[in-house]
């Protein structure tokens, strides 16, 4: 089976950082997705990551650790904006990702 | 570039009615997906198709749900009849190809409401 784990809610300050965990246990790994999605709309892609270690985008960075099954995406100066879900995929096997049910930020000003 | 477009955006029926909704993807892509996502719920995959033939349709309750994708452009995915808890928001993703990396693009969705 598949099973990706989020929290379900953070709040964060404007201008502040903020790091959303991700932990996943699938059968199969070919990499992970950050997609992000504001309210009633679709998921848009932020990040993917195959190797261990941290892609830089931006305000936006992933990290990976494939020997734990740990992800985590790091949001900088944070900004109104950025409040929406944040989800993270898991491509088990060819073209087919797994999606945990997402992290709502809400960021206050 | 043009994205991925679906239709209707909404819709509202009763339960044991029909229902079919319609994803055009991004020119080229081969891989196209389609996703239920339930309230507060990430995307669920229901089928994937490569060019015109079906990938994974383990997660699709093939009793009431069927999709296709004639000539490896458009595909139609239809629920009949609908049930209660098949009220969602129905993703349609594609993908150039299913090599790495595949980053989805999805479409705006179509919200469907069963009374």
């Amino acid at each position: 089976g598949q099973n990706i784990d989020q929290p379900t809610e953070m709040t964060a300050t404007e201008g502040a950082i903020v790091q959303i965990n991700c932990t996943y246990q699938t059968s199969g790994f070919n990499g992970l997705f950050w997609y992000q999605q504001h309210a009633g709309e679709a998921p848009t892609f932020l990040s993917y990551n195959v190797l261990d270690g941290l892609e830089e985008k931006g305000r936006f960075s992933s990290f990976l650790s494939r020997s734990k099954g740990y992800s985590y995406l790091l949001l900088k100066e944070l900004q109104m904006k950025d409040s929406a879900s944040y989800l993270c995929a898991v491509r088990v096997d060819a073209g087919k990702s797994t999606f945990g049910d997402g992290t709502t930020l809400t960021v206050k000003p | 570039e043009a994205g991925v477009a679906q239709s209707p955006r909404y819709k509202i029926i009763e339960k044991r009615q029909s229902v079919a909704f319609w994803c055009n993807p991004i020119s080229g892509h081969a891989t196209l997906y389609w996703y239920q996502q339930i309230l507060g719920q990430g995307p669920k995959l229901l089928i994937q198709f490569q060019n015109n033939g079906v990938v994974d349709d383990s997660q699709l309750p093939k009793d009431r749900f069927s999709a296709e994708r004639l000539k490896g452009v458009d595909s139609t995915l239809k629920i009949q009849p609908a049930k209660l808890e098949d009220s969602a928001v129905y993703l349609c993703a594609s993908s150039f190809s299913p090599l790495l990396p595949n980053e989805q693009f999805f479409g705006p969705g179509t919200r469907l409401t069963v009374l």
